[in-house]
């Protein structure tokens, strides 16, 4: 079974700031036949379902905003807002769909 | 806009079979290229995928779980089941139903329902 760690589990960041989020799989997510990297964000606030923010490690859903990215490829992926707002506030999940579907542990961002 | 709601029971004993249904509106089950799969999420914890099924009928199980669980889907009522077998306190936990499609490799899931909560207890 592929496992997705995140780290770390919980991040304070000023308001303005950047907060970078760190996800590691003990397998390669690149599928050859096309070169991507079967890697995907999500942000989690309370009591609502996960959101897509990133797919593709690298490709943003519609309506997310440009603040927030990601980047990496093979094993280690990151997820970057850039500057961060008070709404971002959450919990936020890696996932990969390369063999089966696995979620990291989360990281919670609060406002430092 | 495509939607999705679950529905099912909030409050089963150990031993039972929950049965939980997603409905979904605004795509139907049997488009090619699309797949619904059940996520779980216990209190404080990470999502978990269930199962899977795809426009095709194809599934997806959980190894860890597949044994319990089966996922089917009604073409007319355009809904997807979980049947859970043998429940436990420890399955306790936030039941939500997601969609994915091709164009996102069917695994990164871009519209999800609210969630039903279902506690296991005697």
């Amino acid at each position: 079974e592929i496992v997705v760690t995140q780290s770390p589990d919980s991040l304070a960041v000023s308001l303005g700031e950047r907060a970078t989020i760190n996800c590691k799989s003990n397998q390669s997510l690149i599928f050859i036949s096309n070169n991507r990297d079967y890697l995907a964000w999500y942000q989690q606030k309370p009591r609502r379902p996960p959101k897509l923010l990133i797919y593709w490690a690298s490709t943003r859903e519609s309506g997310v905003p440009d603040r927030f990215s990601g980047s990496g490829s093979g094993t280690d992926f990151t997820l970057t807002i850039s500057s961060l707002q008070a709404e971002d506030v959450a919990v936020y999940y890696c996932q990969q769909y390369y063999s089966g579907y696995t979620f990291g542990q989360g990281t919670k961002l609060e406002i430092k | 806009q495509i939607t999705l709601k679950e529905s099912g029971p909030t409050l089963v004993k150990p031993t039972q079979t929950l049965t939980l249904t997603c409905t979904v509106s605004g795509i139907s089950v049997t488009t090619d290229g699309v797949a619904v799969a059940w996520i779980r999420q216990p209190p404080g914890k990470a999502p978990e995928l269930l199962a899977l099924i795809y426009w095709d009928d194809d599934k997806h199980y959980s190894p860890s779980l597949e044994r319990r669980v089966t996922i089917t889907k009604d073409t007319f009522k355009n809904q997807v089941v979980l049947i859970m077998t043998n429940m436990d306190p420890v399955d306790t936990a936030t039941y939500y139903c997601a969609h994915t499609i091709r164009g996102k490799s069917l695994g990164a899931f871009d519209h999800w329902g609210q969630g039903t909560v279902v506690s296991v207890s005697s």
